[in-house]
């Protein structure tokens, strides 16, 4: 594809219950991100993938959270007994990797979590 | 530590006057400055860039934004505003010691006809 997908758009869970967000980067793309979007807010990073090794995490805000890129492409956020505060946009970006950073990233258009 | 702040979380401008967004950076190394633009119920699309090259940088959609690092500044600017520009605006900060990308809380902007 041309871009970033991600599905589903739109999850609507109940408290306490497992979710999975899935994004497909950009073909080719070495780098990939996933951040948390409250709303009326800017992005917050979560974590940071380079191919299937996932070298930041620092933004995971709980145990809860956990994510995945296991063949370097597609990946996989998890979050497991979900709280009303989890509720959020989450997106993905990837972007190339050249000379030890990353490049503007692309973004996917965002999975919108609701938990009730 | 890395951090960007936007001034104004709204700003209206008439249809045809000058859209002015700011943006103010701190960074302790030299950094990679980015000018996104999100549209409702979309992801955020690049509008421009700044990578250490030219200090004026001229974006889609009209827009440009200059470098100004003894104001540790990146204020975006275009000429003319349409109806299409209302939209979020977000200023982003990378460096290259790392990968991590940090936003500004946004700013909105409003086109009156």
């Amino acid at each position: 594809g041309a871009g970033v997908s991600q599905s589903p758009r739109y999850k609507v869970a109940k408290r306490g219950q497992d979710v999975a967000l899935r994004c497909d980067p950009i073909s080719g793309h070495v780098s990939l991100f996933w951040y948390q979007q409250a709303l009326g807010q800017g992005p917050e990073f979560l974590t940071y993938f380079q191919n299937e090794a996932q070298l930041d995490k620092s933004g995971l805000p709980s145990d809860r959270f956990f994510a995945e890129r296991p063949e370097g492409s597609v990946s996989t956020l998890k979050i497991q007994r979900t709280q009303q505060e989890d509720s959020a946009v989450y997106l993905c970006a990837s972007s190339w990797y050249s000379g030890g950073r990353s490049y503007e990233q692309y973004f996917g258009p965002g999975t919108r979590l609701t938990v009730t | 530590a890395q951090s960007v702040t936007q001034l104004g979380s709204h700003v209206s401008v008439s249809e045809g006057a000058l859209v002015l967004l700011r943006c103010n950076y701190s960074s302790s190394v030299p950094p990679y400055l980015f000018w996104y633009v999100q549209y409702p119920n979309q992801g955020l699309q690049l509008l421009l860039k700044y990578t250490s090259a030219a200090t004026l940088v001229k974006g889609i959609n009209g827009f440009e934004a200059e470098f100004k690092k003894s104001e540790t500044s990146f204020h975006l600017t275009k000429p003319s505003a349409h109806m299409s520009d209302a939209a979020e605006y977000f200023c982003a900060v990378s460096v290259n010691t790392g990968n991590q990308f940090y936003f500004g809380t946004g700013t909105s902007l409003t086109v009156i006809p």
